[in-house]
This record gives structure tokens, sequence and C-alpha cells, in this order.
């Protein structure tokens, strides 16, 4: 079965860049990777996705390994606003394309 | 306008009762998507809708009916619901039903309490 594993949780300090990792073992060649996040009483809301390079927008950046088992979603300073649960998630060619979603990193911001 | 709208945002109602969520999007979405999701888990996916047709039904009880009236609405109708169907009701949107690297569009949902 496809799947995403995440850390339950992680801290940083406000202004520092976070790096918030994802495995995705099962993965395969056309599969794409999402990464989502969900503030409090809020819907999910598109942070980045990549295939294969490095992806960068103005939220973040998305570092793909180079076997594709894993990536790091980058937060380059984050801000008490970034408090949030972030979703890393894949498409699946074997499950007709859903997303394959992880159970998400609570991530807290210290000020 | 980016925006996805559910209304409510909050529902109690009883097990007997029947009500409706309702979901809007006007950015020309021809993918639109219910997701259901239990506090502190990701989404779990109920239906597609794919130009207004159902693609996807991930093995929903029929106590959930979704319904396309056009290309911007999507409705869900609930009736004897159980307890255990207590959940925040996400709707979404895409350009084109997700295969690889489509963006979701979610509303902020209905917190649906069964009682």
């Amino acid at each position: 079965d496809a799947k995403t594993t995440q850390p339950n949780s992680m801290e940083s300090n406000e202004e520092e860049p976070v790096h918030l990792p994802c495995n995705h073992s099962t993965i395969s060649g056309t599969d794409y990777i999402h990464w989502y996040r969900q503030l409090p009483s809020q819907g999910p809301e598109y942070v980045i996705h990549g295939l294969t390079s490095n992806v960068n927008n103005r939220m973040a950046s998305l570092a793909i390994a180079e076997d594709r088992k894993s990536s790091t979603l980058i937060l380059h300073r984050a801000t008490l606003r970034d408090a949030a649960v972030y979703y890393c998630i894949h498409t699946s060619m074997d499950s007709n394309y859903q997303l394959i979603w992880g159970a998400g990193t609570k991530l807290i911001i210290k000020p | 306008d980016t925006e996805v709208t559910q209304t409510p945002k909050h529902l109690v109602m009883g097990m007997t009762n029947k009500k409706s969520l309702k979901c809007e999007q006007h950015m020309g979405h021809r993918a639109m998507y219910w997701y259901k999701q239990k506090a502190k888990k990701p989404p779990e996916l109920m239906f597609v809708y794919s130009y207004e047709k159902l693609s996807i039904n991930e093995s929903v009880p029929s106590r959930f009916s979704p319904e396309c009236p056009n290309s911007s609405l999507l409705n869900l109708h609930l009736h004897a619901l159980q307890p255990e169907d207590s959940a925040l009701y996400l709707c979404a949107s895409s350009q084109r039903e997700q295969r690889t690297n489509e963006k979701l569009f979610f509303g902020s949902g209905t917190q649906l309490s069964v009682l």
C-alpha cells in the first residue's frame, strides 16, 4: 500500500528556517509530491508541488531526494503565521491517481 | 476570486434529520471534491465530480448523497446520519480532476455534529 510518513510535530523559533521531512518510499516514477498546510479552523491550503527537481515559490522550497523516496519542505524564515499542520502528499498511479496524505506535522513556532 | 465558499459553517442535526451542505466556486474549475476530516487526521476523499459527472465515490454510505447542479455548485445531502459521522466536511475544487499536478483549492469547511 502507498504510504507517506511525517513526524508528528516540530518546533522552531520565529525568523529561523524550518525543514519539514517526509518519507514516501512507495512513490512511483510519475507520482507528484505535494505539500499543503492547514491553519486552525481553515481548510488545507496549497504550498508547493514537484516531481523530480527542487522547486521554489514565494511560500517555500521543496527539496526532493535523488531516489524520490523522501522530500523536505523548507520555510526560509518562519513567522508566527506559519504555525499550522503541514501535510506531505503524493499522487498514486496505483490508486487511480488519488492523493495519498501523510498524517501531517504540527509546526509550532516559538516567538 | 480564488475562493471556495461553504455553507453553513456549523451544523447540528439529529439522526432523523435531512440537511444539505453547499459549496460554490467561481474560478471556472471543472472538478469538485468532498472530503471528510476527523479531528487530528488528514482529510479523506469522499466524492469527486469532473465536468459535473460523478467520477469517484470512495465507497461512501448512501446516507451521504452528492449533487452537482452546475459547474460552480456542489451539494452534499445528508439523511439518517450517525453520531460517528460528526466531522469537518471540506469542499475543494481544481481546474481539472486531480491526476498529477493539479492544485486543489479548499473551502473552510462545515463542522457537522450529529446528536
